[in-house]
């Protein structure tokens, strides 16, 4: 089975980058598609985007692009996830999430994205 | 924008059956909408529970089923025990894009 590790907690400013990842290990990373998902305080579950991890084919959420974007790298199994010009509502907790033949199976552990002044 | 509602919280007794539902404002929903089903309880990561719409999971317990029901997906759980006490969220495909409904709270009581 697949292991998603995401990266540490992150405080940034507005206007500020952000860049999380997702170490994946136990399974062959280029046979699954990575999501992205986030989590604000109080609201509900928003998908962000997806990478298929073997051909680098993304998507976004019509809302995210532009802003957001997802690569991956093969040899370290690993996929990432960087928002730029953040903004406060972009404080959220963060997740990788992996997918194979329409089925999603395994997160990572989250990752808290603060923005503060 | 296309939004999926699922009922807000519903409370079940230790043993008895409840079902969720998962609803599309497009219409109804189809197997092609490829429904998924997460567990998530408080600071943990949300767990797949059902996936493709009736599709347990190796870890999900028997007493988990999914299915379609009067146009929108159903997750059922029956012989409810204490530890499925959590919000449970669908996740419908759209086209290439996915999207969560607002989850459920599940009280066990």
């Amino acid at each position: 089975q697949l292991q998603l590790v995401q990266s540490g907690a992150e405080v940034k400013k507005p206007g500020a980058s952000v860049r999380v990842s997702c170490k994946t290990s136990g399974d062959t990373f280029t046979t699954y598609t990575i999501h992205w998902v986030r989590q604000a305080p109080g609201q509900r579950l928003e998908w962000m985007g997806w990478i298929n991890a073997g051909t680098g084919n993304t998507k976004y959420l019509q809302k995210f692009q532009g802003r957001v974007t997802i690569t991956r790298d093969t040899a370290a199994s690993t996929a990432y996830m960087e928002v730029s010009s953040l903004r406060f509502e972009d404080t959220a907790i963060y997740y990788c999430a992996s997918q194979r033949s329409r089925g999603w199976d395994y997160w990572g552990q989250g990752t808290q994205v603060t923005v503060s002044s | 924008q296309t939004v999926v509602t699922q009922e807000p919280s519903l409370t079940v007794s230790p043993g008895g059956t409840v079902t969720l539902t998962c609803a599309s404002s497009t219409g109804a929903v189809t197997s092609g909408y490829f429904p998924n089903w997460f567990q998530h309880k408080p600071g943990q990561a949300p767990r797949a529970v059902i996936y493709n719409t009736n599709n347990r999971h190796s870890w999900t317990p028997a007493r988990f089923s999914g299915s379609l029901l009067g146009g929108k997906a159903a997750l059922t759980l029956s012989g409810v025990q204490p530890e499925d006490e959590a919000e449970y969220h669908c996740l419908l495909h759209y086209g290439g894009d996915w999207v969560f409904g607002g989850g459920t709270k599940l009280t066990v009581l």
